[in-house]
């Protein structure tokens, strides 16, 4: 089975700041590795994905996460956020084999102040 | 090429009381997925379908949840008796084959409110 947690329940943050949201997993198999970003009654969409290769990821919106395999660690980063990145942002894995679902962690509430 | 649609929005509906949401996936996704959203906390999968098969529904509380794929293509979930408990977002999900390589797609989901 998978876990993840997101430590950070809320980070305040002022525009044009840089920001890192933080994410560790813990799985006894290789993962993929996703963000999602949620605004008010909205779905989840997709922002950047780890499936192999580099693991600095480059994804929508001007954010990157990198993956840290001895660490079991997948960090989103921003250099400089605006007051329209205020959302709930979502970190989830899944195994790399097989017919798995997502599994997510409780989320951080990014709130951008200008 | 059109989102994976769910209705509807929002319920409000009394303990006890049955409910049913619908989703209508990306077509040719073979794979859908139910997941609960409690506020505060991240998704929960409910369901996993292939095609009309389940694949994985070792977290939905058979005793009051029910859910079906017909045809391998709509999904209707159903909650019969309603808790205080249930209220959440409902989201559905779907992906090509198994989903790791292009991502799941997810609809804006039902909000379920019981009182």
């Amino acid at each position: 089975a998978q876990s993840v947690t997101q430590l950070d329940s809320q980070v305040p943050v002022f525009e044009e700041a840089p920001v890192e949201l933080r994410c560790n997993y813990s799985s006894s198999v290789s993962v993929y590795l996703f963000w999602y970003v949620q605004y008010p009654n909205q779905g989840l969409q997709l922002l950047l994905k780890y499936l192999s290769g580099s693991t600095l990821v480059k994804g929508i919106n001007g954010f990157e996460a990198e993956f840290n395999k001895s660490q079991t660690s997948f960090h989103l980063r921003k250099p400089s956020v605006h007051i329209s990145d205020t959302a709930e942002y979502f970190c989830a894995v899944r195994p790399d084999t097989g017919r798995r679902a997502l599994t997510f962690g409780s989320g951080t509430r990014l709130q951008v102040q200008p | 090429e059109a989102g994976v649609a769910q209705s509807p929005r929002y319920k409000i509906i009394e303990k006890r009381q049955s409910v049913a949401f619908w989703c209508n996936p990306i077509s040719g996704h073979a794979t859908l997925y139910w997941y609960q959203q409690i506020l505060g906390q991240g998704p929960k999968l409910l369901i996993q379908f292939q095609n009309n098969g389940v694949v994985d529904d070792s977290q939905l509380p058979k005793d009051r949840f029910s859910a079906e794929r017909l045809k391998g293509v709509d999904s209707t979930l159903k909650i019969q008796p309603a808790k205080l408990e249930d209220s959440a977002v409902y989201l559905c999900a779907s992906s090509t084959g198994t989903g790791g390589h292009y991502g799941y797609t997810f609809g804006s989901g039902t909000r379920l409110t019981v009182v």
